[in-house]
């Protein structure tokens, strides 16, 4: 096991098109998170999974932002409609402990013209 | 509130000398965790250490040590004889019951 992986590393779309993100954990790690990055901050939370349960979801998630994870192992971002605003680094993280984010993924850079 | 200050936007040093990135947080738990990352222009983001609330101790690891001080919410991370490889954002993040907040990030330069 090479550590938290996320497909596609780059994402280009234009403004109103779906796209769909895709994190796979560490295999043992029952949690999973989402964050967003936009370019000169730091990372915000998105939303958190522990196995298929989306336990928090952050105001930034609104109603166009969806996150699954269906069979506890693998996780799906989807954004509907997008706008230039999403364009961000989505990174996905997972842990064994609550809070204990020392596994980042290499993030799916989002850009929306 | 829950929050995490790094009011050093950047920093240029030159190489070997020492630097130091300064943290401050803010949380009403009594149980949390403190984090230094490192983001070098790849984008991905490298964990550097983790410590729980209860742990005071300062720690070092090769050139890089970290100090922590509940007295005055600090977790100060020090780069000792610093190299150009060091040159990345480096970010402090708080985890608590709320969930995890990042700092804004030091942008640190190491100059040949």
């Amino acid at each position: 096991d090479t550590g938290v992986s996320q497909d596609p590393r780059h994402k280009i779309t234009k403004r109103g098109q779906n796209v769909t993100f895709r994190c796979d954990p560490i295999s043992e790690h029952n949690r999973l998170y989402w964050y967003r990055q936009t370019l000169g901050q730091g990372p915000e939370f998105l939303t958190y999974f522990q196995n298929e349960a989306q336990l928090e979801k952050s105001r930034l998630l609104s109603d166009r932002f969806s996150a699954e994870r269906p069979k506890g192992s693998f996780s799906t971002l989807e954004i509907q409609r997008t706008e230039q605003g999403d364009s961000a680094m989505y990174l996905c993280a997972s842990s064994l402990e609550y809070g204990a984010l020392e596994n980042f993924g290499p993030g799916t850079r989002l850009t929306v013209t | 509130a829950q929050k995490v200050t790094q009011a050093q936007t950047e920093i240029s040093v030159v190489e070997k000398e020492d630097v130091t990135l300064d943290c401050v947080y803010e949380t009403r738990d009594t149980t949390y965790y403190l984090f230094w990352y490192k983001q070098p222009p790849s984008g991905e983001l490298v964990f550097l250490i983790r410590r729980n609330s209860f742990d005071e101790q300062n720690e070092i690891s090769g050139r890089y040590s970290w100090n922590f001080q509940k007295s005055t919410s600090s977790f100060n991370f020090t780069i000792t004889a610093s190299q150009v490889v060091d040159s990345a954002v480096y970010f402090c993040a708080l985890s608590d019951s709320n969930d995890m907040r990042f700092g804004a990030g030091t942008r640190l330069t190491v100059k040949p």
